[in-house]
């Protein structure tokens, strides 16, 4: 039982390079999230899509470009890193109704450094 | 735009006791959903409870219950009966209903003394 799966969980980027992580999720939900987390600051929410071919602005989404490819996979892309982006990644999910609409899945997290 | 606040960033509790995490929220809407989560070491989110705005009665699960206090915009986690597995970071959310999008606080870092 997969659930939702980030990759990378580790990766090391120099200033300027750009990456794209990976999500999918198997459990047929619509909607699908990407957050960041640093010491002291909580969960922020970067961008989030309520169903396939729809995006929409969390609060910090400045620096960062997304794609929900299909129903399944939310790609997060970082196009030019910069040390303030050194996070650890969530990729969520969440169901449209019933238990699972309220409740959101995460994965095990990404964590990126960039020097 | 909605706001959620966790103004405890650590708390420690002796083992077997019983400890109270504060959140507050701030939002104009009258129907929407409560979470906490539960992040250890691992890193990973567990659901701990949720709550609808709807529900008078406060949501139970366990150890773990709230005190939701829906005028006061309060929605506080009581951990009964504390064990070592109860160490973890704390976060309370708020999702307002028909939206997709999720808040959350800062967390609460919580110690268990043995």
């Amino acid at each position: 039982n997969a659930g939702v799966t980030q990759t990378p969980k580790f990766q090391v980027l120099k200033t300027g390079q750009s990456m794209t992580l990976q999500c999918a999720q198997d459990m047929n939900h619509n909607s699908m999230y990407w957050y960041r987390q640093d010491p002291g600051m909580g969960l922020r929410l970067i961008y989030y899509s309520a169903s396939e071919g729809t995006t929409d602005k969390g609060e910090v989404p400045n620096g960062y470009n997304v794609s929900r490819l299909n129903k399944r996979e939310f790609s997060l892309r970082l196009e030019s890193a910069a040390p303030s982006q050194t996070s650890v990644y969530f990729c969520a999910s969440r169901g449209l109704q019933g238990a699972s609409g309220n409740t959101i899945y995460f994965g095990e997290g990404s964590w990126l450094t960039v020097v | 735009a909605q706001t959620v606040t966790q103004s405890q960033p650590e708390m420690s509790v002796q083992e077997a006791e019983t400890v109270t995490l504060s959140c507050t929220y701030d939002t104009s809407e009258s129907d929407y959903y409560l979470f906490w989560y539960k992040q250890p070491p691992s890193r990973q989110m567990i659901l701990v409870i949720r709550q609808e705005a709807y529900k008078q009665q406060n949501a139970t699960e366990n150890r773990f219950s709230v005190n939701f206090q829906k005028a006061a915009k309060s929605f506080s986690l009581k951990i009964s009966d504390s064990q070592l597995g109860d160490a973890a970071m704390y976060f309370c959310a708020y999702r307002r209903y028909g939206d997709d999008k999720i808040i959350f606080g800062k967390g609460t870092r919580l110690h268990i003394l043995p």
